[in-house]
Parts: structure tokens; sequence; C-alpha cells
């Protein structure tokens, strides 16, 4: 089993839609949790960060962990054709990030 | 002025030949990063280094050498490429090293690697 899981999708969506990406880990000793989002031929660039369990928000992203169940969810609300990137969790127990493969979306217009 | 810098943005070479790819960082990050994203996306360590310091070398063969000669720089080296090394390797720099998943990376744009 892979120590990160995440659905490569493709996702589509139709603008203005609320997008869920979620992660599963097998690690307990993770506790940094973040999701990047990575457009075509560029690097990726840290969307949201959450330490340890609970919600975070960030206009129209939404962040969750959930550690007892060890799943992490990313809602986007209102989606937009700009949104439209690969969304990749991370996550770390104190030394380097473990990224999943990331989730490509698409939402048209 | 681009915070983490890499050259070249592409490179093809053949099979055999001996390449390096360069990494710059101004961002005063003690920390830096070589991490290497394949056909499908998928992002893995390949080394880090902390103040010049090597502190995580992943199981990558011997051929890859990564060189920091400040804590500003990190350079990736390949003897003898081979085309399994194709894909787009990244570098990516943090603040410090211990608890380093707690400040998040900041990336740079990739050198994606065609071997032929």
């Amino acid at each position: 089993q892979k120590e990160v899981e995440q659905d490569p999708g493709p996702l589509s969506v139709p603008e203005g839609a609320i997008v869920s990406l979620n992660c599963t880990y097998s690690n307990s000793a993770f506790q940094y949790f973040m999701w990047y989002r990575q457009y075509s031929r560029k690097g990726p660039e840290l969307l949201m960060y959450t330490y340890s369990s609970g919600n975070k928000e960030d206009g129209r992203f939404t962040a969750q962990v959930d550690k007892s169940s060890k799943y992490i969810s990313l809602f986007i609300r209102d989606s937009q054709p700009s949104d439209s990137a690969t969304y990749l969790c991370a996550m770390s127990a104190g030394t380097a990030l473990i990224f999943g493969k990331g989730t490509t979306l698409s939402v048209s217009s | 002025d681009t915070a983490v810098s890499q050259t070249p943005k592409y490179l093809v070479t053949q099979m055999g030949n001996d390449k390096s790819i360069k990494c710059e960082q101004n961002l005063g990050h003690d920390t830096m990063y070589w991490y290497k994203q394949d056909s499908k996306k998928f992002l893995k360590i390949m080394f880090s280094y902390n103040n010049k310091e090597l502190i995580i070398n992943e199981t990558v063969p011997n051929r890859f050498s990564p060189k920091s000669p400040d804590k500003a720089h990190l350079n990736l080296h390949i003897n003898s490429l081979e085309l399994g090394d194709s894909a787009v390797y990244f570098c990516a720099s943090s603040p410090k090293p211990l608890r380093a998943g707690a400040y998040g990376y900041t990336f740079g744009s990739g050198t994606r690697l065609t071997v032929v």
C-alpha cells in the first residue's frame, strides 16, 4: 500500500460546481497536511496548509483533515475555469513532504 | 525576481550522456530539495540538503549526484543517462529542515528532461 493514495481522475465539472478532492494515507505519524495546485508545465504552488486534524477555510477553498480516518479533503466552492489544474495532496511526519499522485480537474465554462 | 529558478527548462539528450541541472533560490531558505515527477505526475523526493549538508538521500541510482556549493544553490548531475530518466525534475526550498513539512515548499518551474 502506498503511503498516500489519491484518485488521479480526471474530474470534469461545470463552472460554479462544488468540487471535492480527497486523499487517504497510511502513516499515522503524518501531522502536516497540504494541498498544492499545479498548472500545466509549471511547478506546484502551495494552496492550503493544515496542522493535525480540523478544518481550514481560505476564500472558496476549504481543507479538512480527519486523522482518525486518515483522510483529507479539499473543497472548492463556485469552481471557476481558472481552477483547472492538477491538485496534489502532500503530507509530512516532520521531514520531506510525501505527495499523492494528483487529481486533474477541469472546470468548463 | 524568481524565488526558485532552475536551468535549463528543457533538456533533450542522448542515452549515455552526462548532464547537469542547476537550481538557485533567493528566499534565504536553509533547505533545498530535488523531486522527480514522472509521466503520471507522481512527485517523488530524491535528495534534500540543509545548509550544504545532505540530509535526505532516497533510493536513487548513484548515477545521480547532488551538489550544494552554498545554501542558495543545489545542482543535480546525472551520469550515463538512461531512457527511464526522462521526467520533470523539480527543485524546491523550505525555510528549515526540521519539521520541514510544517513550512511548505516553494518549487521551481521544473526541468523537462528527455533522453532519446
